[in-house]
C-alpha cells in the first residue's frame, strides 16, 4: 500500500526567495518518488524523481528534492522563486521498477509566486 | 520525439449524451493511463491499458470505459453524462519495459470536457 500527502495546498512567495513544497509518504516497499509540474490548463510535466539512486536529485528549471527515508519526506526546494515558476505541483509515489500498481498523486500544491 | 497527443482539447456536451476522447501516445510507449482533474477531487486515476489489454482500474462507474489499439492509442468513452463528468481528462504514457512499469509518466495537454 501507499499513499502521499501534500502538507499544504496553497504556497505564496515572493520572486527571489526560497521555494520549499512540502510532500510526506507511505510505502510498504522502497518507493520511486516524482514531482510533477502543472501550467494552467497544461498538461503534467516532470520535475525529477527519485529511485533509489542518490537521496539528493536535481531537476530541472533549478528544482531539486532531497529523499529522507528516516522523515520518509521528498520535499520539493528551489533556492530562488521566478514568476514563471507560479503553477501547481504535484508530488507523486509509485511501486519500484519491475511491478505494476497504480500511481498515486498527491492533492497538489499551487505556488504563488509575488513579484 | 513527438509527445503524448490529445484530441479534442475542448468540447461541450450536454446530460445524457455520450462522448470519446482519443489519446496518441509517445512512439515506442506501450502503456497508456487515464486520470480525470477536478478541482474538487483533484487527479483521479481511471484506467491503465498495455498491450491492448487494461491492467488496472480505479474507482469510477461503468460509464467510463476505454480501449487500446494495437498501435497502442488510446481511447476512452463516457456514456450518459452527468454534470458532475465535467473535468480535465489527461492521458499519459509510459514506456513500461518489458511490461514493467517504469515510473515515468509523459502527459498530453488534456480533453476539457464540459457537460451542460
Amino acid at each position: 500500500a501507499q499513499s502521499v500527502t501534500q502538507l499544504d495546498s496553497h504556497v505564496s512567495v515572493s520572486e527571489g526567495t526560497p521555494v520549499l513544497l512540502r510532500c510526506n509518504y507511505s510505502s510498504s516497499y522502497s518507493p520511486s518518488l516524482f514531482w510533477y509540474v502543472q501550467h494552467p490548463n497544461k498538461g503534467l510535466q516532470l520535475l525529477l524523481k527519485y529511485t533509489s539512486a542518490a537521496t539528493l536529485v536535481k531537476g530541472i528549471n533549478g528544482f531539486e528534492a532531497e529523499f529522507k527515508k528516516s522523515e520518509t519526506s521528498f520535499h520539493l526546494t528551489k533556492p530562488s522563486a521566478h514568476m514563471s515558476d507560479a503553477a501547481e505541483y504535484f508530488c507523486v509515489v509509485s511501486p519500484p521498477s519491475g511491478g505494476y500498481q497504480k500511481v498515486t498523486f498527491g492533492t497538489g500544491t499551487k505556488l504563488q509566486v509575488i513579484p | 520525439k513527438a509527445g503524448v497527443t490529445q484530441t479534442p482539447r475542448y468540447l461541450i456536451k450536454t446530460r445524457g449524451q455520450q462522448v470519446t476522447l482519443s489519446c496518441s501516445p509517445i512512439s515506442g510507449h506501450r502503456s497508456v493511463s487515464w486520470y480525470q482533474q477536478t478541482p474538487g477531487q483533484g487527479l483521479q486515476f481511471l484506467f491503465e491499458y498495455f498491450s491492448e489489454t487494461q491492467r488496472n482500474k480505479g474507482n469510477f462507474p461503468g460509464r467510463f470505459s476505454g480501449r487500446q489499439f494495437s498501435n497502442s492509442r488510446s481511447e476512452m468513452n463516457v456514456s450518459t453524462l452527468e454534470l458532475g463528468d465535467s473535468a480535465l481528462y489527461l492521458c499519459a504514457s509510459s514506456q513500461s519495459l518489458g511490461g514493467a512499469y517504469t515510473g515515468e509518466l509523459f502527459f498530453g495537454e488534456g480533453s476539457r470536457l464540459t457537460v451542460l
